[in-house]
């Protein structure tokens, strides 16, 4: 069955970086866009990226665009969220989810998510 | 950007009650609507794309309807299982999460 497993996640001061890892088994990782979606503590959820399946297409929500970067290596059935000049508010709970099609689509399967809490 | 608006924000109702959950997009989305279910501590699932598209293996009481601006998830006999936070999610551009609508028992 589809699994997805985080991490990278931990306590990092405002301004430095993270690069949250996201390793996938059990389907076919090359042929599905996959994403990242956040949500802070106590809040709702927050799409962050996708990176369509052939990794030629990218788009990231408004909040973190030009801050962060997805990536995926289809060799390794891995993708990444590499963060830079991190904020407070990046404080999240960072889920990564399978497309339900090579990338414009919906989320149909989730990993557990990794915290990645940004503080002096 | 398109905003969601979902409502109630809390809802609390008895064991096989019918709920309804309304979602209004900011503009027209056609029915590229979905529908997530995130119980306490875990991570979302899947029920409902295409604004009525059941996902394989949900159960058959969810149901979604609507087009253009207007959805509604309904459950039709609320369970214990059901209690969770449930979200729409447009993706007609991008990607956006309505705030969520926690469901309790009454």
């Amino acid at each position: 069955q589809v699994q997805l497993v985080e991490s990278g996640g931990g306590v990092v001061q405002p301004g430095r970086s993270l690069r949250l890892s996201c390793a996938a088994s059990g389907f076919s990782f090359s042929k599905y866009g996959m994403h990242w979606v956040r949500q802070a503590p106590g809040k709702g959820l927050e799409w962050v990226a996708v990176i369509y399946n052939d990794g030629n297409n990218e788009y990231y929500a408004d909040s973190v665009k030009g801050r962060f970067t997805i990536s995926r290596d289809n060799s390794k059935n891995t993708i990444h969220l590499q963060m830079n000049s991190l904020r407070a508010e990046d404080t999240a709970v960072y889920y990564c989810a399978r497309d339900r099609t090579n990338g414009g689509n919906v989320h149909d399967d989730w990993g557990q998510g990794t915290l990645v809490t940004v503080s002096s | 950007d398109i905003q969601m608006t979902q409502s109630p924000s809390t809802l609390s109702a008895s064991i096989g009650d019918r709920v309804t959950i309304t979602c209004r997009a900011s503009q027209s989305i056609s029915t590229w609507l979905a529908w997530y279910q995130q119980k306490p501590g875990k991570s979302p699932k899947l029920l409902i794309y295409e604004a009525s598209s059941l996902q394989s293996g949900v159960p058959s009481r969810f149901s979604g309807s609507g087009s253009g601006t207007e959805f509604t998830l309904t459950i039709s006999s609320l369970q214990p299982d059901d209690v969770a936070s449930y979200y729409c999610q447009q993706y007609n551009r991008l990607w956006t999460f309505g705030q969520g609508t926690k469901v309790e028992i009454k």
